[in-house]
Formats: structure tokens, sequence, C-alpha cells
């Protein structure tokens, strides 16, 4: 079956480590994409990429890093940077194509808990 | 850049009633409108979506409309059941430039049986 899969679906950790969050793709979709989802605050665009070897930035950008090496993987780091990390964290993709824009699908989401 | 709102933030329904979420955005570039549901624990599933040169479009029970003027969309959902019960997210997006959606910040719809 064509999907998106985030894994883990729980993740725990300790202040001050670095942890990464994987997000794969069979849809052969260009476009990929993070949102942080936090209560009451809706989704908000952290990192999202067009196409292979190029990204951008989002409006939460800081203290997290991504990369995308190849199409169908666009895996997120959270860093320790990143002052407040415990949400609910969704990736989703999309054709990306033309000018149109078309459906994005999404993970069924990892919950990540600084403890 | 875009600003979607959301309003309400929580509805509450009997069962057979209809529901309408409003959302409203800033930018009047945007041109593609979707809807997401999303029940606990899971990503959220497009139910509708709209385009900038339609005023209306249906799905069965769901119906999202369009005011370009007055940059805000509403969907409405007719003859609710308790499985409508869920957060829903408007958002917007533009077809140029940066093509990443903007989401509002949802609404918990409850049905009351």
């Amino acid at each position: 079956d064509g999907g998106i899969t985030q894994s883990p679906k729980y993740l725990f950790r300790k202040e001050g480590q670095n942890v990464t969050l994987s997000c794969e793709q069979n849809l052969n979709h260009d476009a990929m994409y993070w949102y942080r989802q936090d209560p009451g605050q809706g989704l908000r665009l952290i990192y999202y990429s067009q196409i292979v070897n190029d990204f951008q930035k989002g409006d939460i950008a800081e203290g997290y890093s991504v990369s995308r090496e190849k199409k169908e993987s666009f895996p997120l780091t959270v860093t320790s940077a990143q002052k407040n990390p415990t949400a609910f964290y969704l990736c989703a993709s999309s054709i990306g194509t033309g000018t149109m824009n078309t459906e994005a699908f999404f993970g069924q989401g990892t919950r990540l808990t600084v403890v | 850049g875009e600003n979607v709102e959301q309003h309400p933030s929580t509805l509450s329904v009997q069962e057979g009633d209809s529901a309408v979420i409003k959302c409203t955005y800033s930018d009047s570039a945007s041109n593609y409108f979707p809807w997401y549901k999303q029940e606990l624990g899971k990503g959220p599933q497009l139910i509708i979506d709209i385009r900038s040169n339609v005023g209306e479009k249906k799905d069965q029970r769901i119906a999202v409309t369009l005011n370009k003027t007055a940059k805000h969309f509403s969907l409405h959902i007719t003859e609710t059941q308790p499985e409508d019960s869920a957060v829903y997210f408007c958002a917007a997006s533009i077809g140029t430039g940066r093509r990443a959606l903007t989401f509002g910040s949802g609404t918990r719809l409850q049905v009351q049986p």
C-alpha cells in the first residue's frame, strides 16, 4: 500500500540530546513537509522540501534540521537547541509539481516527549 | 506571510443537526483551501478542498464555500453523525513560491448522540 510512514510513534528524549524522526513515503511525491502540532495551536510548518537535495525553512525552524538525500525520505532532527521540543510531529508529502497545489498526505505522527 | 484564523475552537451539536466552521485568510494570492479531519492520535486526512476559481463544492454531507472578496471560506456538515466527532482544520496556500499549507488552529467538533 502507498503512504507515508513515520517512526517511531512515541519517542522519549533526555534534555540536551539530539533525536532524529524518520519519515518515508512511497507515493513518488516530490514535496515533503514537517509540521509541529501543539494543543490548541494547529499545525506549524518547520521545514519543507520541494525536490531532492533542496529544502526551505518554515515558520519555526530554529532548533531543527533536515536532509533530503533521497526522494522518499525526509528525516527531521530535533537538536538540543530546541527549547521546547515536546510535541506531536507530523510529516506530509504532496505531488508538488506545477503551479496548482494538491492534496497533502500525512503520516500518523511521532509524539516526542523530553524527560 | 499567510495567516489563517479559524472559528469556533469547539463546537457541540446534536446528531442530525448541521455544523459550520469558518476560516479567514490574509494573503489574497492564496488559491487552494483544503479541509482536514484529525482523529485522536492520528494524522490529518483530507475531507474536501476548493480552489479559488470555484465558489462552492459538495461531497455528500460535506460542502465548502469560498468568498474570495471577503477572504473567507467555510465548511458545512449536514446530518451530523457521532463518527463526525473529530478535530477539523482549514488551511490555505498559494500556487507559487512557498507551496506549503498554512493551517488554522482547529475546531473540535463533538456530535452528541
